[in-house]
């Protein structure tokens, strides 16, 4: 398995800043995942990052809102921008390693 | 639209017994299924998974089954722990998709002694 941290692990924000959320992986992996679980729903793909490319956006999210960053094979960043209280939500960092795709402990973010 | 549907919000079971988890999805596109544990502040912890050539798969106390013409699978979980305490996510993919992962809203289940 693949051991995943991120950082912050809770913020508090006010409405129209940014925060940008750190992911670190203990190994090499080549395709990484952020998800967003917004208060008594499932988890939602947010986008694809996969390292020496562009980051892939699902429907509904765009990258003006959540630049995303890999610059390395262990390692991206998120980063929520001009915050509102509907982007309170837990972030999630996930990677894809032997077949099967490992969580982050997440990011609780409550936009004020 | 939610694609993976779990329809029950929660399950109480007494240790020992069985606890079963259901899951329902609409894609039939969908090839791949997982099934992920979440406990309070931490992040979904992998389980246990089924391909859609199988339909049966088995680890230790968790076993999953799948029914791909109901589009249905389930989590058995045999002797439930009071440890086993927690939201069980359910989620499939297909092959072409990324492995972007589509999950149902999870099913909180409490063991009690």
């Amino acid at each position: 398995s693949a051991v995943i941290s991120q950082k912050p692990s809770r913020d508090i924000c006010q409405r129209g800043t940014s925060l940008t959320i750190q992911c670190q992986v203990d190994s090499q992996v080549t395709m990484m995942f952020w998800y967003r679980q917004q208060p008594g729903q499932s988890l939602t793909l947010i986008a694809t990052a996969n390292q020496g490319s562009e980051a892939t956006y699902e429907s509904g999210f765009v990258i003006d809102k959540f630049p995303i960053s890999r610059p390395n094979l262990t390692f991206s960043t998120l980063t929520v921008s001009n915050m509102s209280p509907e982007d309170s939500s837990i972030y999630l960092c996930s990677v894809r390693a032997l077949s099967e795709q490992y969580f982050g402990p997440g990011t609780r973010l409550t936009v004020t | 639209d939610q694609q993976v549907k779990q329809n029950s919000p929660s399950l109480s079971v007494q240790e020992g017994r069985i606890s079963i988890l259901n899951c329902d999805y609409t894609n039939s596109m969908f090839d791949y299924f997982l099934w992920y544990k979440k406990y309070p502040a931490e992040g979904p912890t992998f389980l246990i998974s089924i391909s859609s050539i199988k339909d049966k798969n088995e680890d230790g106390r968790f076993t999953v089954f799948l029914n791909k013409s109901a589009k249905h699978l389930s989590l058995h979980i045999v002797p439930s722990q009071p440890g086993d305490s927690a939201v069980y996510f359910c989620a499939a993919t297909y092959s072409n998709s990324g492995y972007a992962l589509n999950f149902g809203k999870g099913t909180s289940l409490l063991v009690t002694p």
